[in-house]
């Protein structure tokens, strides 16, 4: 069975300041992908980021950056710089290869990030 | 312009009645799905269809039946509503389920309330 664990409930951060939500996941799957999605109070669900169990990778998007460890099975996301506008729920998700779950997503709890002006 | 459409976005409506949530999108995907978040924003798929066949039931409740006309569309319907329905209804597509991992795209959610 798949799991992602998001321990972070919430955290609380000032504008400019540098955040990590982390993210922790299982699975019995070699190959499988991870993502990160962000829901901002207005509620819908925007795609941030895809990898792939091959590519360990960080990545980085402007103020964003990605932190992929197979070897402690995370995938932990970085936001540099924080502003208000990063408000919002954070959710980590799982998915493994078409055959077995079929583009099943597993979601974890979810963090939720609040930006203090 | 709008890749992942939901109708309602709010459904208030009484114990006991039937009602529909439509998806719709337009990014030629074949895959689509149907996601469930709770009160506590627990997100749970609940159904998946790949050119409008049936791939994931999630153990959901006979009261919730999807239907998938064309490969564009997949609608919710859902007998006999209880307040325990009351959630964030979530429509996703992606370009397939082939190799696994497709990204899934989201609509704006139906927030369905149960009186």
């Amino acid at each position: 069975a798949q799991k992602v664990t998001q321990a972070q409930t919430e955290i609380s951060v000032v504008e400019k300041e540098d955040v990590t939500l982390d993210c922790v996941y299982e699975t019995r799957d070699t190959t499988y992908y991870l993502f990160w999605y962000k829901q901002p109070p207005s509620g819908e669900l925007v795609f941030l980021i895809r990898r792939n169990s091959f590519d360990e990778q960080n990545e980085i998007s402007g103020r964003y950056s990605w932190n992929f460890q197979k070897s402690t099975s995370s995938f932990n996301f970085t936001i540099t710089a924080s502003q208000v506008v990063d408000s919002a729920v954070y959710f980590c998700a799982l998915s493994g290869p078409g055959g077995t779950s079929y583009g099943k997503l597993t979601f974890g709890q979810g963090t939720i990030l609040t930006v203090h002006p | 312009d709008t890749a992942v459409s939901q109708t309602p976005k709010y459904l208030v409506t009484q114990m006991g009645n039937d009602k529909s949530i439509k998806c719709e999108q337009n990014l030629g995907h074949d895959t689509m799905y149907w996601y469930k978040q709770d009160s506590k924003k627990f997100l749970k798929i609940m159904f998946s269809y790949n050119n409008k066949e049936l791939i994931i039931n999630e153990t959901v409740p006979n009261r919730f039946s999807p239907k998938s006309p064309d490969k564009a569309h997949l609608n919710l319907h859902i007998n006999s509503l209880e307040l325990g329905d009351s959630a964030v209804y979530f429509c996703a597509s992606s370009s397939g389920i082939g190799s696994g991992g497709e990204t899934q795209y989201f609509g704006p959610g139906t927030r369905l309330l149960v009186l």
